[in-house]
């Protein structure tokens, strides 16, 4: 069974700050990662995505995240964040073979202040 | 463009009717998926395909039926609305490694 954990269920930092929102899994076998975001009231944006080679990869808007197969872990940067980036997080993760059902963390609020 | 439209965007039901919400896709994907999401909860799997015919169940399939007739539609089906199924509904398309698209969402209330 595939698991995804998004510890903290909010997060406030100031515009120009940096920024980590962590993702942790449990799955044994190969596994499809990804991140998207949510703007209130509206539906689910990939951000991006990790399946092999170089465990940083880089999406839009300057936002990165970071593969570690040691610690389990996705986690989501940003070196500089601006207020537009005020929105939910999801981390998710997909088995590579298999079955297809695509699981969601429970989001984290990012809230940028001016 | 990649695209996943849903409808109807609001839906208002009684208790105990049937509701079908819809879903087309035009990014020829195989895979297709419905959630709900819930304040507290994030997104839920509730039903998802691997292609035209095909329908399997994902976490919380208990009171919804899918239907999935071609590659471009699938449907989510309550036959027997209850309050508990107020929520905001998604449906998506993928393939093996691609990313996955959203439509905008159903948001439905069952009075």
């Amino acid at each position: 069974t595939q698991t995804v954990s998004q510890s903290d269920a909010h997060v406030t930092v100031f515009e120009g700050d940096s920024v980590e929102l962590r993702c942790n899994y449990s799955y044994g076998g190969s596994i499809y990662l990804s991140w998207y975001i949510q703007h209130h009231g509206h539906g689910l944006q990939f951000l991006l995505k990790y399946y092999s080679g170089n465990p940083v990869v880089q999406g839009v808007n300057g936002f990165e995240a970071e593969f570690s197969k040691s610690d389990s872990s996705f986690h989501l940067r940003k070196a500089s964040v601006h207020w537009s980036d005020s929105a939910v997080y999801f981390c998710a993760v997909r088995s590579s073979s298999g079955s297809w059902q695509l699981i969601f963390g429970s989001g984290t609020q990012l809230t940028v202040m001016p | 463009e990649a695209a996943v439209t849903q409808s109807p965007r609001n839906k208002v039901a009684v208790t105990g009717g049937k509701v079908t919400l819809s879903c087309n896709q035009t990014n020829n994907h195989n895979n297709m998926y419905w959630y709900r999401q819930d304040t507290g909860h994030g997104l839920r799997l509730i039903h998802y395909s691997y292609g035209a015919g095909s329908t399997e169940k994902g976490d919380i399939p208990d009171g919804y039926k899918a239907s999935r007739p071609s590659q471009e539609n699938f449907s989510l089906i309550l036959e027997l609305a209850t309050p508990s199924q107020t929520s905001v509904y998604f449906c998506a398309s993928g393939d093996k490694n691609t990313e996955v698209f959203f439509g905008k969402g159903t948001r439905l209330t069952v009075v």
